[in-house]
């Protein structure tokens, strides 16, 4: 079983700041991955970053990166230069056991 | 990249009529997709997984019955809510899994509003 826990409902940052965005996960896997998801008001899911949990080097694509800590079972993402266009939805979710699990998802509001 | 498609993008029926969805792998081969249900404000909960040319796998609590997944091609697979009630209004996601992919990733389409009168 997998579970996914956001405990951050609502974020708001300043444009061009820097904001991370928490996570941490349950799953009794021991090859699993994971992935953070974007969801804007259209509500199209996009894939922002993945990790696979047996590297150990954190994921980065461009301004987003994670911070993997294996043995706490953490994965937050750090967003850099904040732009507007961020704002959305942020899920995290666990890939194992051939399913996708998601956590309840993180608001995150840009303030020009 | 990969492009899923979902038809309708919204439909809106009486209650005790059949709806379908489509959800089109349109540049990619999948073998495995998935439905998922979304209530407002919520995040997305996996009903069933599709395996092309076998039956759907569903979750705990899910009705398979009121719940119909077809899988017919590697491009194709649809979900048909029978006799929908008012509770059934959701907004419905479908994701595939590139066959020749990596990574384990899922594209999405982008999803059904199905409101039910």
């Amino acid at each position: 079983a997998q579970t996914v826990t956001q405990s951050q409902p609502e974020m708001s940052v300043q444009e061009a700041e820097t904001v991370t965005l928490s996570c941490t996960y349950d799953t009794s896997e021991s090859d699993y991955y994971l992935f953070w998801y974007k969801q804007p008001p259209s509500r199209q899911m996009i894939l922002v970053i993945r990790q696979e949990a047996y590297k150990q080097q954190n994921a980065t694509e461009n301004r987003f990166s994670v911070n993997f800590q294996k043995a706490a079972k953490s994965f937050s993402l750090k967003i850099s230069d904040s732009q507007l266009g961020d704002a959305a939805m942020y899920f995290c979710a666990t890939f194992g056991n051939e399913k996708l699990t998601f956590g309840t998802g993180t608001r995150l509001t840009i303030i020009p | 990249g990969a492009v899923v498609s979902q038809h309708p993008s919204w439909v809106i029926c009486k209650s005790g009529t059949s709806v379908k969805i489509e959800c089109r792998s349109l540049d990619f081969q999948a073998t495995t997709m998935f439905w998922y249900r979304q209530f407002p404000k919520q995040s997305l909960m996996l009903m069933a997984t599709s395996n092309e040319g076998s039956k759907a796998t569903y979750e705990q609590g899910v009705e398979k019955d009121k719940f119909l997944i077809n899988h017919a091609s590697l491009t194709l697979s649809t979900l048909t809510v029978t006799s929908a009630h008012p509770e059934d209004s959701s907004f419905y996601i479908c994701s595939a899994r590139d066959r020749g992919g990596a990574n384990n990733e899922q594209f999405f389409g982008p999803g059904t509003r199905l409101t039910v009168l």
